[in-house]
C-alpha cells in the first residue's frame, strides 16, 4: 500500500512567520510534488523533485521554497507567510506502474495564515 | 487554453442511475489519464487510470478514452450516495513527468 504522510492536518500561522510543511513517503518513490488547492482554481503545482537535492519550479513557486535532503522526505517552506497563502496544501509522490507514472496524494495540510 | 478542462457541475443523479463525467485535454502528446475522487475536506484518491483508446472497466467504474477527440470520460454505474464527491481528471504528458489536473466536477447522488 502506498503511504504518503504529511506532518500536520491543520496549521494556523501569523503573517510573516516561516512555515515548514513536511511530506514523507515510504515507497522509495523518486518523484515528489507539492500542490496547493483553492476553490475554483483546482490543483496548482508549486514545486516538484525528481531526486534528492533536485527541485524544479512548478506553476506558482513565488513565496515558496523546497528541500529534499532524503529521498523519502520533501519539505515545503513558506519563507514569510502571507494571508494569500491560506490554502489546502497537498503533497504527492509518483510511482511508475507498467511504465506509467501514477501519482498518490497525502492527506493534505489546511493552512490558515492570519 | 487550459491543459485539462472539466465541467464544474454540479451534476446530480438519482441513486442507481449512471453518472457520466467528462474531461477534455489540449495536448495531443498526452499519454496517461487518471480519474481521482475527492471527498470534501479530503485529499484526492486515485480510482481509475487509462492509457489506450477504448474502455477500461473496474467494478462500477468505466473509464473511456478517445485520443482522436482528446476526450476522457468516467461512467459510474448504479450510483450510490457514497459516490457524492468531486471528481478530478488528470493527464500526464510524460514530458518532465508533470501532471495536469482539471478543476473537478462535483457529483451529488440523490437517495
Amino acid at each position: 500500500d502506498v503511504k504518503v504522510t504529511q506532518s500536520s492536518r491543520y496549521l494556523v500561522k501569523r503573517t510573516g512567520e516561516k512555515v515548514f510543511l513536511e511530506c514523507v513517503q515510504d515507497m522509495d518513490h523518486e518523484n515528489m510534488f507539492w500542490y496547493r488547492q483553492d476553490p475554483g482554481l483546482g490543483l496548482r503545482l508549486i514545486y516538484f523533485s525528481y531526486d534528492v537535492k533536485m527541485k524544479e519550479k512548478g506553476d506558482i513557486p513565488e513565496g515558496y521554497s523546497v528541500s529534499r535532503e532524503k529521498k523519502e522526505r520533501f519539505s515545503l517552506i513558506l519563507e514569510s507567510a502571507s494571508t494569500n497563502q491560506t490554502s489546502m496544501y497537498l503533497c504527492a509522490s509518483s510511482l511508475p506502474l507498467a511504465g506509467v507514472e501514477t501519482q498518490y496524494f497525502g492527506p493534505g495540510t489546511r493552512l490558515l495564515v492570519l | 487554453q487550459k491543459e485539462v478542462e472539466q465541467n464544474s457541475g454540479p451534476l446530480s443523479v438519482p441513486e442507481g442511475a449512471i453518472a457520466s463525467l467528462n474531461c477534455t485535454y489540449s495536448d495531443r502528446g498526452s499519454q496517461s489519464f487518471f480519474w481521482y475522487r475527492q471527498y470534501s475536506g479530503k485529499s484526492p484518491e486515485l480510482i481509475m487510470s487509462i492509457y489506450s483508446n477504448g474502455d477500461k472497466e473496474d467494478g462500477r467504474f468505466t473509464a473511456q478514452l478517445n485520443k482522436a477527440s482528446q476526450y476522457v470520460s468516467l461512467l459510474i454505474r448504479d450510483s450510490q450516495p457514497s459516490d457524492s464527491a468531486t471528481y478530478l481528471c488528470a493527464v500526464n504528458k510524460h514530458t518532465g513527468n508533470q501532471f495536469y489536473f482539471g478543476t473537478g466536477t462535483s457529483l451529488t447522488v440523490i437517495p
